[in-house]
């Protein structure tokens, strides 16, 4: 069975730091892997999908690398900014294709 | 192009009643998702619908259940409420059955079971 972990739960940078956030699973076929980020009870906005036969994928200041043989993919977000302060989750398909399996999350938070 | 959307944002219900939270996918998206988020947690998968069949389910009894529409919007309904149930219900949409591709979520609805 699929399990998503994230880790640390929480960190704090001041600004402008460069940080990774790690994303591990523990069955490494699979599909694909998207990051998400929720503001405080709010929904998910969808950051980055990157497909298993990818190593890398940009969107701005924000890098997602996926290692499938080591069930590993990490988030790196360039010169953080106050904005960027949210919790961050992963999920990768289950076995059977029908539902997302997430992380816990790791809770950002950027100080100015 | 419209986002997915949810209504209502929140909910006060009491142990025992009944409640239906509603999804509009997103322009040309054909399936939708429902997750129920508890504090502090990941989402868990509740169940999905494809082109109105449910096409995939989670670990929740039968007493959540739902519904997809022609114009591919959602229900999700909750019979015999228990305080368990507090969550952030969260709808996602996609094109295309299953979960391999990119999932789009709405902004969720808030439920308090007293």
């Amino acid at each position: 069975k699929q399990e998503v972990t994230q880790i640390p739960a929480a960190l704090s940078v001041p600004e402008g730091e460069n940080l990774v956030l790690n994303c591990s699973f523990t069955d490494s076929a699979i599909y694909n892997l998207q990051w998400f980020r929720q503001d405080p009870g709010k929904g998910l906005t969808s950051l980055l999908l990157i497909q298993s036969s990818q190593r890398e994928q940009t969107s701005g200041r924000l890098n997602a690398s996926l290692d499938k043989s080591s069930g590993r993919s990490t988030l790196y977000i360039a010169a953080s900014q106050p904005g960027d302060s949210a919790t961050y989750l992963c999920a990768v398909p289950n076995q059977a294709g029908t539902a997302l399996i997430f992380g816990k999350g790791t809770t950002l938070s950027v100080s100015s | 192009e419209t986002g997915v959307t949810q209504s209502p944002t929140h909910l006060i219900k009491t142990r025992g009643q009944q409640v239906t939270l509603r999804c509009s996918s997103q322009s040309g998206h054909n399936t939708v998702s429902w997750y129920q988020q508890a504090l502090g947690q990941g989402p868990q998968f509740i169940f999905q619908y494809y082109r109105e069949e449910e096409n995939g389910r989670g670990n929740f009894p039968p007493r959540f259940s739902g519904l997809q529409f022609p114009n591919y919007s959602s229900e999700l309904n909750v019979n015999a409420l228990e305080l368990d149930d507090s969550a952030l219900y969260l709808c996602a949409s996609s094109l295309g059955q299953g979960a391999y591709n990119e999932q789009f979520f709405g902004p969720g609805t808030r439920l308090t079971v007293l």
